[in-house]
């Protein structure tokens, strides 16, 4: 029963340096997702995903990338890391693109520090 | 575009005791979702209660329960009993009903004291 999985949980970062977290979920949701948290700001949406081979950006999509070749993988890619971009990561998933009508489930957050 | 407020950056409150926390949002859908997320100090994001914009009932869950107000556009849960294991941040979050994305407020950290 593994829901949502992050990894890596912990991550730093060189400024200029690339990587991608990785996202998994096992519950065949269409609706996949991802959002950062910064202090005094809630969850803000980078990217989505309505299904395999479909996304699109959210709110503050600029230096990053994403894809989503199965149902169950939904990687996000840092270009080229800047120290603005150290925050928590959370990926989501929910069974249908219409989030209103299903609960999404969020895996465990990865904190990326950027130096 | 939607916007979702939470004016309450922190709130305490001793066990047993009630506490409400408020979320304003703002949108010109007139039939949307709303949620109370709950995060623990183990960052584990936890829906604690949701609310359908065309129902006039308030939602309730256990010892949480919701005071929906859809004219003033507001949005408080209400956290009866408390608990040490409600010390977390809450999350209010707005979702149109035919769309794709969860709209988050700021949060609020609440602390239960013994």
């Amino acid at each position: 029963n593994a829901g949502v999985t992050q990894t890596p949980k912990f991550q730093v970062l060189k400024t200029g340096q690339s990587m991608t977290l990785q996202c998994a979920q096992d519950m065949n949701h269409e609706y996949m997702s991802w959002y950062r948290q910064d202090p005094g700001m809630g969850l803000r949406l980078i990217h989505y995903s309505v299904g395999a081979g479909i996304t699109d950006q959210g709110e503050v999509p600029n230096g990053y990338n994403v894809s989503r070749s199965t149902t169950e993988d939904f990687p996000l890619r840092l270009l080229s890391a800047a120290p603005s971009q150290t925050s928590v990561y959370f990926c989501a998933s929910s069974y249908s693109y219409r989030a209103a009508n299903t609960e999404a489930f969020f895996g465990q957050g990865t904190r990326l520090t950027v130096v | 575009a939607q916007t979702v407020t939470q004016s309450q950056p922190e709130m305490s409150v001793q066990e047993a005791e009630t506490v409400t926390l408020s979320c304003t949002y703002d949108t010109s859908e007139n039939n949307y979702y709303l949620f109370w997320y709950k995060q623990p100090p183990s960052r584990q994001m936890i829906l604690v209660i949701r609310q359908e914009a065309y129902k006039q009932q308030n939602a309730t869950e256990n010892r949480f329960s919701v005071n929906f107000q859809k004219a003033a556009k507001s949005f408080s849960l209400k956290i009866s009993d408390s608990q040490l294991g409600d010390t977390a941040m809450y999350f209010c979050a707005f979702a149109e009903t035919s769309g794709s994305r969860l709209t988050f407020g700021e949060g609020t950290q609440l602390t239960v004291n013994p």
